[in-house]
Parts: structure tokens; sequence; C-alpha cells
């Protein structure tokens, strides 16, 4: 069946620290892959995706490459900010007849401290 | 409106009561989706509804969950004879058909349900 495995959290950085969050997959056929945030009090809201190997998703400087060959969708940002602190949860779609029906992982838990 | 909203944000029951939570999709939007996300897991999957079709109920955990939807509008999902293992946050979402794999998701705030 379809999985995501995300990195664990909690993880905590300082202002300006450079942002890793590992995630690979597994499915059968050729999902696109998703990063979706959630800020404290809010729903999930879509960070980025992509639909195809080695497309680069990309938004609020968050960026993250479909990597076919290691079945990865690592999310990274060059300097966080307090603002980011949320938690992330990447999520595959594998299509067909699984339509809309997103397989996320566990999440990550962000804190960013000033 | 302008987002899927969900009521109640918080319900407390006791053990054996039944319950209803509710989700108002955005306007427009043929996909409705229900999920649960228990603490310190991933989200789970419970049920689909696209348009008219038969709903997608694969992810309905045991025959005390059932979801209705009337025609692209409200969703009410109902747990009966609640047990503590049902306390989790509820999530509803919905997305405008479109391309299968590549729709976005908008998600409501959801409803924290505790059972005790």
């Amino acid at each position: 069946g379809n999985s995501v495995t995300q990195m664990e959290g909690p993880v905590t950085l300082s202002e300006e620290a450079f942002l890793t969050i590992n995630c690979t997959y597994t499915a059968t056929g050729y999902p696109s892959l998703f990063w979706y945030v959630q800020y404290p009090g809010e729903g999930l809201q879509l960070l980025l995706k992509a639909t195809k190997a080695d497309d680069k998703g990309s938004n609020k400087g968050f960026e993250a490459t479909y990597r076919k060959e290691t079945t990865s969708f690592h999310l990274e940002k060059g300097s966080v900010q307090v603002s980011d602190s949320a938690v992330y949860f990447c999520a595959l779609n594998a299509g067909g007849t699984s339509y809309g029906k997103l397989t996320f992982g566990q999440g990550t838990i962000l804190t960013v401290h000033p | 409106g302008a987002g899927v909203s969900q009521s109640p944000s918080n319900k407390v029951t006791e053990k054996g009561k039944d319950v209803e939570l509710r989700c108002d999709p955005i306007s427009g939007h043929t996909a409705l989706y229900w999920y649960r996300q228990r603490l310190g897991q991933g989200l789970e999957f419970l049920i689909y509804f696209q348009g008219n079709s038969a709903p997608d109920k694969s992810g309905l955990p045991s025959d005390r969950f059932s979801a209705e939807r009337t025609g692209e509008s409200v969703s009410t999902l109902t747990i009966q004879r609640t047990q503590q293992e049902d306390s989790a946050v509820y999530l509803c979402a919905s997305s405008a058909q479109g391309s299968g794999s590549n729709r976005e998701l908008f998600f409501g705030e959801g409803s924290r349900l505790t059972v005790l």
C-alpha cells in the first residue's frame, strides 16, 4: 500500500537557521507529492507540491524536490523565521482510483526561537 | 463561505453516547473528505464524497462510523456509541474537481472530540 514516512520531531531551531525535514514515500505508479502546513489555531493548508519526478515545488522560501530514485521529497528552507513555527505534513496522492485521497505522514512539529 | 467550516470546534462526550460532526465545504467544491488525527499520529483517511457518486467509505474504522452528504453541500459525520479510542481531531476537507492526483485539498480547523 501507499505510505509516507517523515522525520520525527519535534524540531527546534534558532531564527535564520537552515531547515530540513525528511520525507520518504512508498507508492505504486507515479504519485503527486505535497507538503501541507498547519499553523497554530488554523487548518492545514497546502505549502507546495510536485507532480512528477525532478519537479521542484517552492513557496514562501520553502523548497522540495521530487526524487524518484530515492523516493523522497525533503522539505528545505535556507533561513527560518519565528513565523514558520507550525506542524508540517508530507503527503502523497497516488492518483488513478485514489483520486484526491491523500496519504499523510505523521507530521513534524517545528519550533523556531528568536 | 470563504473556507471550510466545521462544527463544533470542541466536543466532550461520555462513552456510549452518539455524536454528530458537521462540515460545510467551500462553495462549488464537489469533493469532500473526512480525516481523523489522533494524538501524535498522522491523518487517517475516513471517507470521500464526489458529487453524486457512491462515497468511498474504505477508511471508516467500524460500523459505528457513518457519514452523509446532501448533494454538494454540508456533510455530517456520525459516531455511534462512542469509545475512548474515538478521541481525536476530525478534519474535513474539500476540493474542486480537477485532475485526479493534482488537486489541492482545503481543510477546516477540525472538530476536537474527547470521549470520557
